[in-house]
């Protein structure tokens, strides 16, 4: 079975600095694919940024990276130069090799303060 | 582009009705397609999937059902809605043979 636990069910961080989101998650498969999803007052979610457990380069997009560790399989997600903006929910998710079964954390909550 | 609707936005229906949720995706043929569920402040759970048309697949038994009439149409059901049921459905689709899935605005379900 797939698992995803993140342990942080609130954090807040001030405008401009850097604050990191912890998951930690674990699966029997080899091939396999972790995900942050970011859902704001809206509630769309929306998919920030992807890790292939095949890569062992870190994912980067623009303000976000991921730390990836495979072997202790944790997989935490860093906001550099926060922003109002970034204030939402996060999940974390892993998904098999053809994620037709993808699995959500419970979240955390970010706030920014100004 | 692609692009996913979900209606209605917002529904209170009685314990005991009927439901009816739909999903439509634009811009792209044979998507895999998902309905989740997420309860209040709670991550989100898959219900159903479904890679072709009238091909579902149940994660969860439980009172809905799934339906995929059309390629890029996508259908939750139920005969006798609980409480229990509230909640916020997202419908999502993914391009086959790609790992990111896309997601809908989602309908908030409020059962009486």
């Amino acid at each position: 079975a797939q698992t995803v636990t993140q342990s942080q069910p609130e954090m807040s961080v001030q405008e401009a600095e850097t604050v990191t989101l912890s998951c930690t998650y674990d699966t029997s498969e080899s091939d396999y694919y972790l995900f942050w999803y970011k859902q704001p007052p809206s509630r769309q979610m929306i998919l920030v940024i992807r890790q292939e457990a095949y890569k062992q380069q870190n994912a980067t997009e623009n303000r976000f990276s991921v730390n990836f560790q495979k072997a202790a399989k944790s997989f935490s997600l860093k906001i550099s130069d926060s922003q109002l903006g970034d204030a939402a929910m996060y999940f974390c998710a892993l998904g098999g090799y053809n994620n037709n079964d993808m699995r959500f954390g419970a979240g955390t909550r970010l706030t920014v303060k100004p | 582009s692609q692009t996913i609707h979900q209606w209605p936005a917002t529904l209170v229906q009685p314990v005991g009705s009927p439901l009816s949720l739909e999903c439509t995706v634009e811009g792209t043929s044979n998507p895999n397609l998902y309905w989740y569920r997420q309860a209040a402040g709670r991550g989100l759970q898959l219900l159903f999937y479904s890679v072709g048309i009238g091909q579902i697949s149940s994660e969860v038994p439980q009172n809905l059902s799934a339906s995929r009439p059309q390629d890029r149409q996508f259908i939750l059901s139920s005969k006798k809605l609980l409480l229990s049921d509230s909640g916020f459905y997202l419908c999502a689709w993914r391009i086959p043979g790609y790992p990111d899935q896309f997601f809908g605005p989602g309908t908030r379900l409020t059962v009486l």
